[in-house]
């Protein structure tokens, strides 16, 4: 079965301190992992996928597939990144239909 | 461009009503999803269109759930004898083919009472 799991719905640092949003998965293939972000009174947007290796507003995040992880990273957090994160996957089997975490909310302090 | 548009932005109904929610993605978007998210819940996926044809309902919780796109563009999610466990915000996305980027719609929050 796919599943996706965020072990913190909450997490809180301070502007200029790094930030480690995790992200957990299981999938009997080869799923393709995303980082979509939902900023205050905004639509739901993505953020980065994996295969496109890029970096989006300092953020990145490298697939490990041996501990079928996909944590979102930032070495140092801006106020605006204050929003809510999901982590998602979708199999490369079949149109990608996606399975997301139930999401954290991540708040940078001043 | 315009992005994804669903109407209405709220919906509140009585237990046992029927509802139709509507989704109108990016002109030229061959694949359009529709996904239920729950409170503190992230989003789950319903059903996936391709064109005209529903491609995977395997999301649809029941019976009661129906979607249609008929001609390709414009979604309409039917919801029959709604029950006060449907309340949820319910997004449309679309993507060019179905294997890129899905862009998401505002959503319809939906109350059942």
């Amino acid at each position: 079965a796919q599943r996706v799991t965020q072990p913190e719905k909450l997490l809180s640092v301070f502007k200029g301190a790094p930030v480690e949003l995790k992200c957990n998965y299981s999938y009997s293939g080869s799923p393709e992992l995303f980082w979509y972000v939902q900023y205050s009174r905004q639509r739901l947007q993505l953020l980065l996928r994996h295969i496109s290796r890029e970096s989006i507003k300092g953020f990145t995040a490298d697939l490990n597939k041996g501990e079928t992880s996909f944590h979102l990273k930032k070495p140092f957090a801006q106020e605006e990144d204050s929003a809510m994160y999901y982590c998602a996957l979708s199999g490369f089997e079949g149109a990608q239909k996606l399975v997301f975490g139930q999401g954290t909310r991540l708040t940078i302090n001043p | 461009g315009a992005g994804v548009s669903q109407t209405p932005s709220n919906k509140v109904t009585e237990k046992g009503k029927y509802v139709e929610l509507r989704c109108d993605p990016i002109s030229g978007h061959t694949a359009l999803y529709w996904y239920r998210q729950s409170l503190g819940q992230g989003p789950e996926f319903l059903i996936y269109f391709q064109g005209t044809g529903a491609a995977d309902d395997s999301g649809l919780p029941n019976d009661r759930f129906f979607a249609v796109r008929p001609e390709g563009s414009v979604s309409t999610l039917k919801i029959q004898r709604t029950e006060r466990g449907d309340s949820a915000v319910y997004l449309c996305a679309s993507s060019p083919t179905g294997y890129d980027e899905q862009y998401f719609g505002p959503g319809t929050r939906l109350t059942v009472t």
